[in-house]
């Protein structure tokens, strides 16, 4: 399993351009969730979604959209970028170990840079 | 979720047991201790959890007070590339949910040569 998996590694975008960051998981994960993180802050949720089809807000939403049309696959959008969106974002997908607790799986991260 | 308390910062030397102290006095009877670790650039990394019982893997060890407001991760044989940020988190729950996983400012682990 390539397990979480995160494109681009880095962008640099200018103030009012869109793009949409990839996320996909081949563990036949339910739950899926985008994090932001901040320098020298902890994580922060933006959205996440508990299967195909369904999509919900978390901590930080505004400013990203998100969909679910595949199990694999949860890609974040940025409208409109801020540089106040600068940060390293993070995917996660949920799932159980055998016979314990669910955890979360993350991917490798993308860095990116609003100027 | 019960709110944790980690010290900001720990040295260990390379090859020593690295011990990892959280305190959680606040923690529900059906809440969970989580560990995770942050190494540099690099996504969150799960390493263990446990309810009350002591818990070991091939990764670290779990020790959880008998009143479950302290644990302790061990990691026991720390190397250079044990050198991380290190979260505990209690939750219900593996982070499900419209709050996820609350990370905080975790224990920064530098493993010394």
């Amino acid at each position: 399993n390539a397990g979480v998996t995160q494109t681009p590694k880095f962008q640099v975008l200018k103030t009012g351009q869109s793009m949409t960051l990839q996320c996909a998981q081949d563990m036949n994960h339910e739950y899926m969730s985008w994090y932001r993180q901040d320098p020298g802050m902890g994580l922060r949720l933006i959205h996440y979604s508990v299967g195909a089809g369904i999509t919900d807000q978390g901590e930080v939403p505004n400013g990203y959209n998100v969909s679910r049309s595949t199990t694999e696959d949860f890609p974040l959008r940025l409208l409109s970028a801020a540089p106040s969106q600068t940060s390293v974002y993070f995917c996660a997908s949920m799932g159980r170990l055998a016979g314990s607790q669910e955890t979360q799986y993350f991917g490798p991260g993308t860095r990116l840079l609003v100027l | 979720d019960a709110k944790t308390t980690q010290p900001p910062s720990m040295d260990c030397a390379e090859g020593r047991a690295a011990n990892l102290p959280c305190n959680h006095s606040t923690i529900s009877g059906n809440e969970y201790v989580y560990w995770y670790r942050q190494i540099h650039s690099q996504g969150p990394q799960y390493i263990i959890h446990g309810l009350k019982n002591n818990e070991t893997n091939e990764m670290a060890s779990l020790i959880i007070t008998e009143d479950r407001k302290s644990s302790t991760l061990i990691l026991p044989h720390a190397t250079l590339r044990d050198t991380a940020v290190y979260y505990c988190i209690v939750r219900v729950a593996a982070g499900g949910g419209a709050d996820g996983l609350t990370f905080g400012k975790g224990t920064h682990l530098i493993i010394q040569p």
